[in-house]
């Protein structure tokens, strides 16, 4: 059974840095085809995509954010870890980390999100 | 970057009708990188199809998605009171890697 769980403050001050940790169980980042992705969702608003890590600690970021963001994993403890500097209130937002795992369609490659933890809203204010 | 439009924004129906919800990519994207979201009030999004047709595990039959080149289409066949929901498509593949709809409020009539 996959589970996964957003743990991190609350609340940050604006320039302040975000740290949010994803902690799973059911499967292991050191397999072969998966993934731990982060998204957000402001209040009422749609959900955007942050960044995934890849087993083998390939990293992919949003162009949009990608200056602001850094993603690691701890296969060790089964955690991933993302960092969002220099935040501002409109990053007020509910952030979820999400399993991803590779998945063959009409012999394409393709990674979804199949598995959820169930958010954390992050307020920024100061 | 590709710009995913759902249409509409909110669908009045009521239990039992037929849903249909589209969503349109701002250039062709392969069948095999789109999907569908469920997301009910304060519930992190659910997985229904992939690869714009395919059914993730445990989602009813009555889910069905179609869909290419731009255009996509999930259909509800018999709404039961537990779909209504906000529905997301997402793209993977295209930077950015993956891209959200803003989505389709369906609503009981």
């Amino acid at each position: 059974q996959i589970t996964l769980k957003e743990s991190g403050p609350t609340l940050v001050k604006p320039t302040q840095t975000l740290t949010l940790t994803c902690t799973f169980s059911g499967f292991s980042l050191s397999t072969s085809g998966v993934g731990v992705g982060w998204i957000r969702q402001p209040p009422g608003k749609a959900l955007e995509w942050l960044a995934l890590i890849y087993w083998d600690d390939d990293k992919r970021y949003s162009p949009s954010l990608k200056s602001r963001l850094t993603i690691t994993k701890d296969t060790s403890k089964n955690q991933v870890v993302l960092t969002m500097t220099n935040m501002d209130p409109v990053d007020t937002a509910t952030y979820y980390c999400a399993h991803s795992a590779i998945t063959m369609v009409r012999g394409v490659i393709t990674y979804y999100f199949d598995y959820w933890g169930q958010g954390t809203l992050v307020t920024v204010s100061s | 970057e590709i710009v995913l439009t759902q249409s509409p924004g909110t669908l009045s129906l009521s239990p039992g009708e037929r849903a249909t919800l589209s969503c349109r990519a701002s250039q062709s994207i392969s069948s095999s990188y789109l999907a569908w979201y469920q997301q009910k009030p304060g519930q992190a999004p659910r997985l229904l199809i992939y690869g714009a047709s395919s059914r993730a595990t445990g989602i009813p039959d009555r889910f069905s998605g179609s869909g290419s080149g731009t255009d996509f289409t999930l259909t509800i066949s018999r709404l039961e009171p537990e779909d209504f929901a906000v529905y997301y498509c997402q793209q993977y593949g295209s930077s950015p890697l993956y891209t959200f709809g803003q989505g389709t409020k369906l609503e009981i009539k």
